[in-house]
């Protein structure tokens, strides 16, 4: 069985700060998501990380994965107060006849003014 | 791109009664389904893989007689919560695999939050 295991789960960060969020997993995948949770709602998708090395950035948001170490991290830079959410690293991988998405407990994170 | 949608996305029932919850891929054919439980403050759990055509795929300790999982064609997938208890009170959320990106892409519905009174 696959298991998900983020870090931080909870954050809590001053506005202009950097932090980086860090996803390990324990089976072989190549296949990592990140998604954003804001309360109450559903998942907004971040970033498809598909391969070994692949970095993916958008606004003050990078994501990388790391196969081998079985590691990929969200990495915040200079928060603002937008970036406030739940946010879920989940590993996709073939458990039976089917690929199905495990997740991570999710790290809240809170960018103080 | 692609959109999952769900319907309702609030339902309060009294204990005891059937709920059902719809899951509709709106601009492509989804062969492959999930159905996703999430309780406050907690992570997203996969209840169950519903396959077009077939029957559904469930997790371990989610019972099949008690969430009932219909995938009657590529675009639409139910789930009937019978019976319902407040203890199922949660948010459910659907997904669904994009074949037309290689599979690599799982759009999500809205979620739907079901309060058992």
């Amino acid at each position: 069985e696959l298991k998900v295991e983020q870090n931080p789960l909870f954050l809590s960060m001053q506005e202009g700060k950097n932090y980086t969020i860090y996803c390990n997993y324990s089976t072989t995948s190549d296949r990592l998501y990140w998604y954003r949770q804001d309360p109450g709602k559903s998942l907004e998708s971040l970033f498809v990380l598909l391969s070994n090395g692949a970095v993916k950035q958008e606004g003050r948001l990078m994501a990388s994965l790391d196969t081998k170490a079985r590691l990929s991290t969200l990495h915040i830079t200079a928060a603002v107060h937008d970036l406030s959410a739940t946010y879920f690293c989940a590993v996709d991988w073939r458990g039976g006849s089917n690929y199905k998405l495990t997740f991570g407990k999710g790290t809240l994170l809170t960018v103080n003014p | 791109g692609a959109v999952v949608s769900q319907h309702p996305s609030r339902v309060i029932c009294k204990s005891g009664t059937s709920v059902k919850i719809e899951c509709r891929s709106l601009d492509f054919q989804a062969t492959t389904m999930f159905w996703y439980r999430q309780f406050p403050k907690q992570s997203l759990m996969l209840m169950a893989t519903s396959n077009e055509g077939s029957k559904a795929t469930y997790e371990q300790g989610v019972e099949k007689d008690k969430f009932l999982i219909n995938h009657a064609s590529l675009t639409l997938s139910t789930l009937t919560v019978t019976s319902a208890h407040p203890e199922d009170s949660s948010f459910y959320i659907c997904s669904a695999r994009d074949l037309r990106s290689g599979a690599n892409v799982l759009t999500f519905g809205a979620g739907s939050r079901l309060t058992v009174l």
